[in-house]
């Protein structure tokens, strides 16, 4: 069974500082890595995914995550964040290829606060 | 955006009543899940299906039914409502190989009193 951890439950930085939300997993095969972000009251988006080849990834709104295998982490950064960045990021992780059928496996989220 | 949607988008209901969720997709994709999200709980899997009438459980289950008569639409039924589902529904879709990635539609406010 594979599991996520999402290290830090709440971060709160001012606007411009750079942010880092970190993200372990762990499983037994190879998988997929994704993150998710939700703002107040609306569903998730696709921020990036990592499914094989560069390990650095970039997604939409800036933002850009690194898989690292034998640490097995996949953390979450941006080098300036804004107040509209303000929203939770969800981290989950799917076995390789089809034979798990794409489910996900989601951390509890970090709920990123931007401050003025 | 993904062509998904959620119907109806809230809903109050009493302990013991029949409830169904609709989800909705235009995108002809194989894959279609249910989760709730609950403080605390993350996302967790309800159930979720790999085509027409192909369906099976997740971690979470229990109370909960679910049907596929049409690529397009997932319906999840909780048989007899409980506080205890009292949650945000999410549905979501995903084309598989495409790209991997599950797509999320809006949401369902669903309060049992």
């Amino acid at each position: 069974a594979q599991s996520v951890t999402q290290l830090d439950s709440q971060v709160p930085v001012f606007e411009e500082a750079p942010v880092e939300l970190r993200c372990n997993y762990s499983s037994s095969v190879s998988v997929y890595l994704f993150w998710y972000v939700q703002y107040p009251n609306q569903g998730l988006q696709l921020l990036l995914k990592y499914l094989s080849g560069s390990t650095l990834v970039k997604g939409i709104n800036g933002f850009e995550a690194e898989f690292n295998k034998s640490q097995t982490s996949f953390h979450l950064r941006k080098p300036s964040v804004h107040i509209s960045d303000t929203a939770e990021y969800f981290c989950a992780v799917s076995e390789y290829g089809g034979g798990s059928n794409y489910k996900l496996t989601f951390g509890k989220g970090t709920l990123l606060t931007v401050n003025p | 955006d993904a062509g998904i949607t959620q119907s109806p988008r809230h809903k109050v209901t009493e302990t013991g009543t029949p409830v169904t969720l609709r989800c909705h997709q235009t995108e002809n994709h194989r894959y279609m899940y249910w989760y709730r999200q609950d403080p605390g709980h993350g996302l967790r899997l309800i159930h979720y299906s790999y085509g027409v009438k192909d369906t099976d459980k997740g971690e979470v289950s229990d109370g909960y039914s679910v049907s596929r008569s049409k690529t397009e639409d997932f319906l999840l039924t909780l048989e007899s409502a409980t506080s205890s589902q009292t949650s945000v529904y999410f549905c979501a879709i995903s084309g598989g190989d495409l790209d991997g990635a599950q797509y999320f539609g809006p949401g369902t406010r669903l309060l049992v009193l």
